[in-house]
């Protein structure tokens, strides 16, 4: 009973430096989501997918890039890391729009630019 | 575009004591709101949403919330807490959209025994 499952937990990155947040779910929802969570701040959607070939921005795109080629997997990259993109990152899923099915998440990872 | 105002940042209570969490939210069309709650190193869980009918939402773990739109509140409540009650939890107000789904900035609230 997987569920969303988030990789790695913890990354500590230097500026200028790519990395991929993996992210898979195995509940064959069509929503997929990518938020940030900063101190204080709550959560800030990133990006959204509502399926597999289709990605839309969220609130704070900038700095990332998604793909979503199959239903179960929505990685999020970021290309060049700066110390603004310190957060925890979660994905979650949903089987359909927000407000009729509640959002899954993962346990989230945890990303240290330094 | 709506917004969630949670008006405490931390709530120390003791077991057993009733606890209200605050949210407050803005928006110019009809919404749905929602709590959740996260547990130390864990994703955000659903507590409970309110969606259309009845102003009083139950959830798990003995929670409720109270819809008023007059005050574009819906504020969240326990009448006794337990040490497990000890999390984060989150406002949200959604009208609907995809990627418009808005989160307070979170009420952390911690039982003492």
């Amino acid at each position: 009973n997987a569920g969303v499952t988030q990789t790695p937990k913890f990354r500590i990155l230097k500026i200028g430096q790519s990395m991929t947040l993996q992210c898979t779910q195995d509940m064959n929802h069509n929503y997929m989501y990518w938020y940030r969570q900063d101190p204080g701040m709550g959560l800030k959607l990133i990006y959204y997918s509502v399926g597999a070939g289709i990605t839309d921005k969220g609130e704070v795109p900038n700095g990332y890039n998604v793909s979503r080629s199959t239903t179960e997997d929505f990685p999020l990259r970021l290309e060049l890391a700066a110390p603004s993109q310190t957060s925890v990152y979660f994905c979650a899923s949903s089987y359909a729009e927000k407000h009729n099915s509640p959002l899954h998440f993962g346990n989230g990872t945890r990303l240290t630019v330094t | 575009a709506q917004s969630v105002t949670q008006l405490d940042s931390q709530v120390p209570v003791f077991e057993e004591a009733p606890v209200e969490l605050r949210c407050n939210y803005s928006s110019s069309v009809s919404v749905y709101l929602f709590w959740y709650v996260q547990y130390p190193n864990q994703g955000l869980q659903l507590l409970l949403k309110y969606l259309s009918g009845s102003t009083l939402v139950k959830g798990i773990n003995g929670f409720e919330a109270e819809f008023n739109k007059s005050q574009t509140s819906f504020h969240l409540r326990k009448p006794s807490v337990h040490i497990s009650d000890t999390a984060e939890y989150f406002c949200a107000v959604s009208d609907g959209g995809n990627n418009d789904m808005r989160f307070g900035a979170g009420t952390r609230l911690t039982v003492k025994p």
